[in-house]
């Protein structure tokens, strides 16, 4: 069983919607990323959050950590097609970042 | 310095043969982790060093599997009797570790991805 559960596993989308993907667990993390992956290359750190609550922007994507730090939200408005990839989140346990238990991951394609 | 590299990009190897990767960090690094990514799945987590020393080591790195990092700069990862299911994306990672480092964040290499035919 994953210890991150991601959601939905595949979205795909019209360039200009807007698109929410989904962190949860029963656990509380110290830390959770956001990574996007694309075919046969290494995940790509996009964004960390550590404090419950707190919200993070990134051009068009917006991240937010629960309250419980047990979840997490990648939000984004108005799509584009360079945004298709694998969005990973991925979070830490320990005291130090240490070991990263990753969610399966959202294929998310954008179309023209 | 432009970011944590991985040697050799494919790997193609017969079963029963023995394989090694390379990963050298980001220069002033001082962690550098080990995962291993099959298809459809996320990441998942093998081993961990911190300087020379190996912190963490996971139960899915069986006996065939080991890791070394000797002078706390690059590490290999050599897995020994390659079976088919060892086929995967072997991916590297890096961070910064210090007590004052609260934001500490891991950069991933584009991984090595082995076959074993």
């Amino acid at each position: 069983t994953q210890l991150l559960e991601q959601s939905p596993q595949f979205l795909s989308i019209q360039e200009g919607e807007n698109l929410t993907v989904y962190c949860n667990s029963s656990s509380v993390f110290s830390s959770l990323q956001w990574y996007r992956q694309e075919p046969g290359e290494g995940p790509v750190l996009l964004v960390t959050v550590v404090t419950g609550g707190e919200v993070k922007k990134l051009k068009r994507l917006t991240f937010q950590f629960g309250d419980a730090r047990k979840d997490s939200s990648l939000h984004i408005t108005a799509a584009q097609p360079g945004d298709t990839g694998l969005y990973l989140c991925a979070g830490s346990r320990g005291s130090t970042l240490g070991r990263l238990y990753f969610g399966r991951g959202t294929q998310l394609t954008v179309w023209p | 310095d432009t970011g944590v590299s991985q040697n050799p990009r494919h790997k193609i190897t017969k079963r029963g043969q023995n394989v090694t990767f390379r990963c050298d960090p980001i220069s002033e690094h001082n962690r550098l982790y080990w995962y291993r990514q099959t298809l459809g799945q996320g990441p998942e987590f093998l081993t961990y060093f911190q300087n020379e020393a190996q912190l963490e080591k996971s139960r899915l790195l069986s006996d065939r599997f080991s890791a070394e990092r000797p002078k706390g700069s690059f590490s290999t990862l050599e897995i020994q009797r390659t079976e088919q299911g060892d086929s995967a994306m072997y991916l590297c990672a890096s961070s910064f570790y210090s007590r004052a480092e609260v934001r500490e964040e891991a950069f991933f290499g584009q991984g090595t991805r082995l076959t074993v035919v």
